[in-house]
């Protein structure tokens, strides 16, 4: 299982950042997997931005769901994510990885694998 | 501020043991279950630990990972020049539906 990011690099300001997970070695459509975006800005910490499933339900981190979109294509065996309204507090590296989220009484959940990661810069 | 908190970092010498703290609440650690990534310069985070203390496909012996109340600890034991990197911890948190990270810790290997 292995995936791989492709971004723009570089945005402007108030633009709407796109970026796409191409997922090898398992597919999307009927697997039990979540599919997640996790961003680090330069010199920092990790976010987790939002996961899809297989059949387009979402987790989102609140503090960005106003402006995030996460989609999947399982024709492609691809996932994208599209956040809009940027500024420069959104450049960061944007990692995809398979999340496996197991709900029983309690909820387990962890990232594995991940991407090698697209670095998008917000600037004008 | 993350929702996690990690010391920035951590020192050790070579072939000694260290650990690395993890503190949380009772909606995100203290109800769930814990996971440690290691992130070496440059590159992706890796997964080490999930589920508290399962070692991830790959991890040696020397990591081990538990969890008491709303802290959790990363061990690592016969410290390596290589051990060297950012470890973060992270676990799900029920407030906010989705998984929180810690800030990281550096770990330096005198």
């Amino acid at each position: 299982l292995q995936l791989q990011e492709s971004g723009p690099g570089l945005v402007k300001p108030s633009e709407t950042l796109s970026v796409t997970c191409s997922v090898s070695g398992v597919s999307i459509s009927g697997s039990s997997y979540y599919w997640g975006w996790i961003r680090q800005p330069p010199g920092k910490g990790l976010e987790w931005i939002g996961s899809i499933s297989d059949s387009g339900s979402t987790y989102n981190n609140p503090s960005l769901k106003s402006r995030l979109t996460i989609s999947v294509d399982t024709s492609r065996n691809q996932f994208s994510l599209r956040l809009s309204s940027v500024t420069a507090a959104d450049t960061a590296v944007y990692y995809c990885a398979t999340h496996i989220v197991v709900e029983i009484v309690a909820t387990e959940d962890w990232f594995d694998p991940w991407g090698q990661g697209t670095l998008v810069t917000v600037s004008s | 501020q993350s929702v996690l908190t990690q010391p920035p970092s951590v020192s050790q010498a070579p072939g000694q043991r260290v650990t690395i703290s993890c503190s949380g609440s009772s909606s995100n650690i203290g109800n769930n279950a814990v996971n440690w990534y290691r992130q070496l310069p440059g590159k992706a985070p890796k997964l080490l630990i999930y589920s508290n203390g399962l070692l991830a496909s790959g991890v040696s012996h020397r990591f081990s990972g538990s969890k008491s109340g709303t802290s959790a600890s990363l061990a690592i034991s016969g410290l390596q020049s290589e051990d060297e990197a950012d470890y973060y911890c992270a676990t799900w948190d029920d407030s906010l539906t989705g998984p929180v990270f810690g800030g990281g810790t550096r770990l330096t290997v005198l």
